[in-house]
């Protein structure tokens, strides 16, 4: 079946404008979730989407970050007013339960110039 | 402060040699440890794991070891093969919560 998919796979965008990054998750995981991975750190949980459950932000940087998640589906993580300190790759992962195997999307890369 | 630390960035094995890649952990209320393995341009993919009941678990070539005294786990792979070429991430949660801890990745070169 299918995995999870992200787009776009690449985004090159100009300081102080907005992006949007759309994950869509392993049809019926309940569970979705985004990482960062800066250049040399390991991967930085940003938030998580459970069913109806209010989500877990506690891993946003700064309030330019934000994400929905639309029919318990897809999500979209937006960042306002990028900045050179957000390029980084963006990674989505959605799990059938909350405790489960966490499986990942290959990634958005985004570059702020 | 870093929970979990992959103090070795890079390593490189000749192929069917033992491949042996470290990661400590600080927190004492982690229990459950996992490891990933990510190529260039595709997202991590999940390896084995282990429960701190346990200070061993072995899935064919791939062992992972845990020290709970020492807050060390190991993952070691016999005999290396060119394709085991990656970044390793080994990754910590407490049991019943989601989130997970990833270390800062090794990676792995296994020369032919």
């Amino acid at each position: 079946g299918a995995g999870v998919s992200q787009s776009p796979s690449n985004k090159v965008t100009e300081k102080g404008k907005d992006v949007e990054l759309r994950c869509d998750p392993i049809s019926g995981h309940t569970a979705l979730y985004w990482y960062r991975q800066s250049l040399g750190q390991g991967l930085e949980f940003l938030i998580y989407f459970q069913g109806n459950s209010a989500p877990d932000k506690s891993g946003l940087p700064s309030d330019r970050f934000s994400a929905e998640r639309t029919g318990g589906s897809v999500s979209t993580l937006t960042i306002q007013r990028t900045q050179q300190e957000d390029s980084a790759v963006y990674l989505c992962a959605s799990s059938l339960v909350q405790v489960g195997e966490q499986f990942f999307g290959p990634g958005t890369r985004l570059t702020v110039l | 402060d870093q929970q979990v630390k992959q103090n070795s960035p890079s390593l490189s094995v000749q192929e069917g040699r033992i491949s042996i890649l470290n990661c400590d952990y600080t927190n004492s209320m982690f229990d459950y440890f996992l490891w990933y393995k990510k190529y260039p341009a595709e997202g991590p993919t999940f390896l084995i794991s282990i429960s701190s009941i346990k200070d061993k678990n072995e899935d064919g070539r791939f062992t992972v070891f845990l020290n709970k005294s020492a807050k060390h786990l190991s993952l070691h792979i016999v005999p290396s093969q060119p394709g085991d070429s990656a970044v390793y991430f080994c990754a910590a949660s407490t049991s019943g919560t989601y989130k997970y801890i990833f270390g800062t990745g090794t990676r792995l070169k296994v020369l032919a």
